[in-house]
C-alpha cells in the first residue's frame, strides 16, 4: 500500500469555523492532490502540488487554500467552512507523470 | 473541449464478463487509468493504458484506442466483490493533473 495517511478521517464543525485536513506521505512523491467527491459530480479537483512550495488551483479552488512546505505533507484549508462544503475528501500522491495516483482513505467533513 | 464520458450504471451476473466503455476528449493526452472504487473506500488503481491495445491482468483487461478516443474495462468471471464504481481518467493539458469520468457504478448479481 502507499504510504498515505489523511487526518482526520471524520470531523464535525460549525459553519463558519476554519478546518485544516492533512495529507502525509512516506513515500517522496513529488505530485500531491486535494480531491472532494459528491454524489453526482465524481471525484473534483481542488488544488494539487508539484513541489515543495509549488501549488496550483483545481477545477473547485474556490473556498480553499493550501500550504506545502515540506515534502511529506500537504495540507488544505477551509478559512470559513460552509454548508457546501460537507464532502468526503480525498488526498492522492504520485511520483511521475506516467504513473497512477495513489489515494488515502479520506476525510469525511460535515459542516453543520 | 476536455471530457471523459462513460456509462452511469450497469448490472451484470456473477460468472460473466461485462465492458465498460469510457471516451475521451483531452488535450495533451498521454494515457488512460482505471480506477475501482468501492462504496465507502477510497479508488485503488487498476490499469494504465498508454499505446493502442489490451493490456491484461488476470480478470481485468483494459483497450485503448488512441484514434477514436476510446477505452473499455473489460471484467471477466465476475464475483459479487467486483460490484464497485470503476472510474476511468485522462491526462489534462500538462500532465500534471488528470481529468475524472463521473465512474461506472456495477451492480454485480447472483
Amino acid at each position: 500500500d502507499a504510504g498515505i495517511t489523511q487526518s482526520p478521517r471524520h470531523k464535525v464543525t460549525e459553519t463558519g469555523t476554519p478546518v485544516t485536513l492533512r495529507c502525509h506521505q512516506t513515500e517522496n512523491h513529488r505530485y500531491m492532490y486535494w480531491y472532494r467527491q459528491d454524489p453526482g459530480h465524481g471525484l473534483r479537483l481542488i488544488h494539487y502540488s508539484y513541489g515543495v512550495k509549488d501549488t496550483d488551483k483545481g477545477e473547485v479552488s474556490d473556498g480553499y487554500s493550501v500550504s506545502r512546505s515540506k515534502t511529506e505533507d500537504f495540507l488544505l484549508t477551509l478559512e470559513s467552512a460552509t454548508s457546501s462544503q460537507t464532502s468526503v475528501y480525498f488526498c492522492a500522491i504520485r511520483s511521475e507523470s506516467n504513473q497512477p495516483q495513489h489515494f488515502g482513505d479520506g476525510t469525511r467533513l460535515s459542516i453543520l | 473541449g476536455q471530457n471523459i464520458d462513460q456509462p452511469t450504471e450497469m448490472t451484470a451476473t456473477e460468472g460473466a464478463i461485462v465492458q465498460i466503455n469510457c471516451t475521451y476528449q483531452t488535450s495533451g493526452f498521454n494515457g488512460l487509468f482505471w480506477y475501482q472504487q468501492h462504496a465507502g473506500e477510497a479508488p485503488t488503481f487498476l490499469s494504465y493504458n498508454v499505446l493502442d491495445g489490451l493490456e491484461e491482468k488476470g480478470r481485468f483487461s483494459s483497450f485503448l484506442s488512441r484514434s477514436k478516443g476510446y477505452s473499455y474495462l473489460l471484467l471477466k468471471e465476475l464475483q459479487m466483490k467486483d460490484s464497485a464504481s470503476y472510474l476511468c481518467a485522462g491526462h489534462a493539458g500538462n500532465n500534471r493533473k488528470l481529468i475524472w469520468g463521473l465512474g461506472t457504478s456495477l451492480a454485480v448479481n447472483p
